[in-house]
C-alpha cells in the first residue's frame, strides 16, 4: 500500500462547479502538506502549503487537513479552463521538506 | 528570471545503454532535488543535495543510478545500462535553502526501446 493515495480521475467538471480534490495517507508523522499544479508536459508547481490541521485560504483555492482522519483536501472554487491540469498531493515529515511523498496525482478538465 | 532548467527534453536511448541528464538549478539555490515520475506512479524522490554533497540519496532505486553536483550548481543525474523500466519523466527542483519551497523544471521524458 502506498504511503499517500490519490484518486488519478480523470475528473472533468463544468466551468463554475466547486472542486473537490482529495488524498489520504497512512503515517501518522506527516506534518507539511502541500498541494501541486501540474501542466502538460510542464513541471509541477506549488498552489498551497499547510502545516498540521485546519484551513488555509489563498483566492479561489482552499487547502483543508485533517491529521485525525489522514485527510486532505483541495477545494477549487469558480473553477476556470485554465485551472484544468494535474493535482498533485504531496507531504513531508518535518521542515526542511528534501524529501516530498507525492500522490499519484488527479488529471482535471475544466469544461467550458 | 530563468528558473529551472533541464535537457535533453526528451531522450530515447537503446537498452543497455548510459544515459546523462542534466538540471541548471535556479541561480542562488543551494538545495537541488532529483524526482522520477512514472505513469501511474506519481513522483519518486531520488536524490537531494545541498551543496555539492548528497545527504540524501536513498531514493536512487540501483547501483545503475548516480548523481552528481559541481560547483554548487549544475547537476547530472546518469544512469547505466538502462533498463526499460527506466522510462520516465525525470524532474529536477531547487530551493534557495533546505525546507524552502521547490521549485521544478520541466523534465526529461526517457525512453529506453
Amino acid at each position: 500500500q502506498k504511503e499517500v493515495e490519490q484518486d488519478p480521475g480523470p475528473l472533468s467538471v463544468p466551468e463554475g462547479a466547486i472542486v473537490s480534490l482529495n488524498c489520504t495517507y497512512s503515517n501518522s508523522a506527516f506534518q507539511y502538506f502541500m498541494w501541486y499544479r501540474q501542466y502538460s508536459r510542464k513541471g509541477p508547481e506549488l498552489l498551497m502549503y499547510t502545516y498540521s490541521s485546519g484551513n488555509k485560504e489563498d483566492g479561489r483555492f482552499t487547502a483543508q487537513v485533517d491529521k485525525s482522519s489522514k485527510y486532505i483536501s483541495l477545494f477549487i472554487r469558480d473553477s476556470q479552463p485554465s485551472d484544468s491540469a494535474t493535482y498533485l498531493c504531496a507531504m513531508a515529515y518535518n521542515f526542511g521538506n528534501e524529501k516530498l511523498t507525492f500522490g499519484t496525482g488527479t488529471r482535471l478538465t475544466i469544461i467550458p | 528570471g530563468a528558473g529551472v532548467s533541464q535537457s535533453p527534453s526528451n531522450k530515447v536511448t537503446e537498452k543497455g545503454k548510459d544515459v546523462e541528464l542534466r538540471c541548471d538549478p535556479i541561480s542562488g539555490h543551494t538545495a537541488l532535488y532529483w524526482y522520477r515520475q512514472s505513469l501511474g506512479q506519481g513522483l519518486e524522490f531520488l536524490i537531494y543535495f545541498q551543496g555539492n554533497s548528497a545527504p540524501d540519496k536513498s531514493g536512487l532505486p540501483s547501483d545503475r543510478f548516480s548523481a552528481e553536483r559541481t560547483g554548487g550548481s549544475v547537476s547530472t543525474l546518469t544512469i547505466q545500462r538502462t533498463q526499460q523500466e527506466d522510462s520516465a519523466v525525470y524532474l529536477c527542483a531547487s530551493s534557495f535553502m533546505r525546507g524552502e519551497t521547490q521549485y521544478f523544471g520541466p523534465g526529461t521524458r526517457l525512453l529506453v526501446l
